[in-house]
């Protein structure tokens, strides 16, 4: 069964740092591209970026091009969202999914991990 | 800029059929757009429904259907249940690698 694990999430002060975590189990991460979608409280979904299975193409959502920065390391089937310059706006459950690129859907998700950004 | 919207809200009844819809604020939702329909109950991951417009994700009951009616993609249900109260989230691809949420809709089966 394809699981999605998240953490790295927490409590950051505005103008911090934070790096979140996404171990697949189940299955071998490099073969699928990658997306973040958050979800701040008590609103809707947000997609927040995307990588390839290589990590050659990266996209943004424009709220967070700039200071957030998508990776991956599929030796250690891991996804990564280093997030800088964080703001009060960018607090939210951040949850990682499997992006299929040939109908651009979002297939198997995580159970998220919360970001709080508040001094 | 072009926003995704839905329905803030919508009820049906046990047994009844509902249909959500998902637009652009500017301009007609096609196949092209690749709509695509979660599902989410409160403090739980989202599910996923339907994607390419009207392909079922595993295991998604039969009685979750995915269209383009006019010029919006539309997520209808039929035989509403109880456990579908919850709320229903589209997106459509931009290009670009750009997908855009719609602001989601509140479902309640009364």
């Amino acid at each position: 069964e394809m699981q999605l694990l998240e953490s790295g999430g927490g409590l950051v002060q505005p103008g911090g740092s934070l790096r979140l975590s996404c171990v697949g189990s189940g299955f071998i991460i490099s073969y699928y591209a990658m997306s973040w979608v958050r979800q701040a409280p008590g609103t809707g979904l947000e997609w927040v970026s995307d990588i390839s299975s290589s990590g050659d193409r990266r996209h943004y959502a424009d709220s967070v091009k700039g200071r957030f920065t998508v990776s991956r390391d599929n030796s250690k089937n891991t996804l990564y969202l280093q997030m800088d310059s964080l703001r009060a706006e960018d607090t939210a459950v951040y949850y990682c999914a499997i992006v299929r690129w040939t109908s651009y859907y979002f297939e198997s998700w995580g159970q998220g991990t919360l970001v709080t950004v508040a001094s | 800029q072009t926003v995704v919207t839905q329905e803030p809200s919508f009820s049906v009844s046990p047994g009844g059929t509902v249909t959500l819809t998902c637009a652009l604020t500017s301009g007609s939702v096609s196949p092209s757009f690749y709509p695509s329909w979660y599902q989410q109950t409160p403090g739980q991951a989202p599910r996923t429904l339907i994607y390419n417009t009207n392909t079922r994700s595993s295991g998604v009951p039969d009685r979750f259907s995915g269209s383009i009616l006019g010029n919006k993609a539309a997520l209808t249900i039929t035989g509403a249940q109880a456990d579908d109260e919850c709320d229903y989230y589209c997106v459509l691809y931009m290009g670009s690698g750009i997908s855009v949420f719609g602001g989601g809709t509140k479902l309640t089966v009364l």
